[in-house]
């Protein structure tokens, strides 16, 4: 069964500065994809980010990039020159190949300071 | 990505009643898959609706007390039955758009229910 772990229940950073959001995650299944979702107050789910099993490079997105280390299992979310309107929860998901369902972890409150 | 419309947004209701949330998206898609976020949790998935079959539910969830429709390949509605103060969530539909070996799923901007 795939499982996601996220944690951190909650980061302040200082504005500009550059953060980092843990997730692990567990599956027996070879090909599985890895999501990254922000969900501020209003509550909509925001795609950021996507990384593939067998992707050989990390995901970059803008300000977003993935640190993907597939050996232990972690998908980390990097967010660079960080500004307040990314205050927001943000998830970490997978999905195993072949199946629909979307697993999610238990999300990291973000709180950029100005 | 698409566009992906829910109705209501939020709505406030008195237990023992029903409501049915619309989701509506700009494409014809082949799953769209409903959601539910109790206040301060994750998201867990109710069930995956295709169109001109039966939806498939989660273990937890049954389709007396979240019926679901899925008329065409644009639109799907989740009706919240016999609500509880439990129920009191937000909603959330989604839809699979390919994009690669996985496809991606965008989300609608929900429905915040409260139900008194």
């Amino acid at each position: 069964a795939q499982k996601i772990t996220q944690t951190q229940p909650g980061m302040f950073v200082q504005e500009k500065e550059a953060v980092t959001l843990d997730c692990t995650y567990d599956t027996s299944d070879p090909s599985y994809g890895l999501f990254w979702y922000k969900q501020p107050s209003s509550g909509e789910m925001i795609f950021l980010i996507y990384q593939g099993s067998y992707d050989q490079q990390n995901a970059t997105e803008g300000r977003y990039s993935l640190n993907f280390q597939k050996a232990r299992k972690s998908a980390n979310l990097v967010i660079s020159a960080s500004q307040l309107g990314d205050s927001a929860m943000y998830f970490c998901a997978m999905r195993e190949y072949g199946n629909e369902k979307l697993t999610f972890g238990t999300g990291t409150r973000l709180t950029i300071i100005p | 990505s698409a566009v992906i419309s829910q109705k209501p947004s939020r709505d406030i209701c008195q237990r023992g009643t029903s409501l049915t949330i619309q989701c509506q998206v700009d494409s014809q898609v082949t799953m769209m898959f409903w959601y539910r976020q109790q206040p301060g949790q994750s998201l867990t998935l109710i069930a995956t609706a295709n169109q001109g079959s039966e939806a498939t539910y989660e273990s937890g969830f049954v389709i007396d007390k979240f019926p679901i429709s899925r008329p065409n390949l644009t639109f799907s509605t989740l009706t919240v039955s016999n609500m509880s103060p439990e129920d009191s969530s937000i909603y959330l539909c989604s839809v699979g758009l390919a994009g690669g070996p996985l496809e991606t799923q965008y989300f609608g901007p929900g429905t915040r229910l409260l139900v008194l």
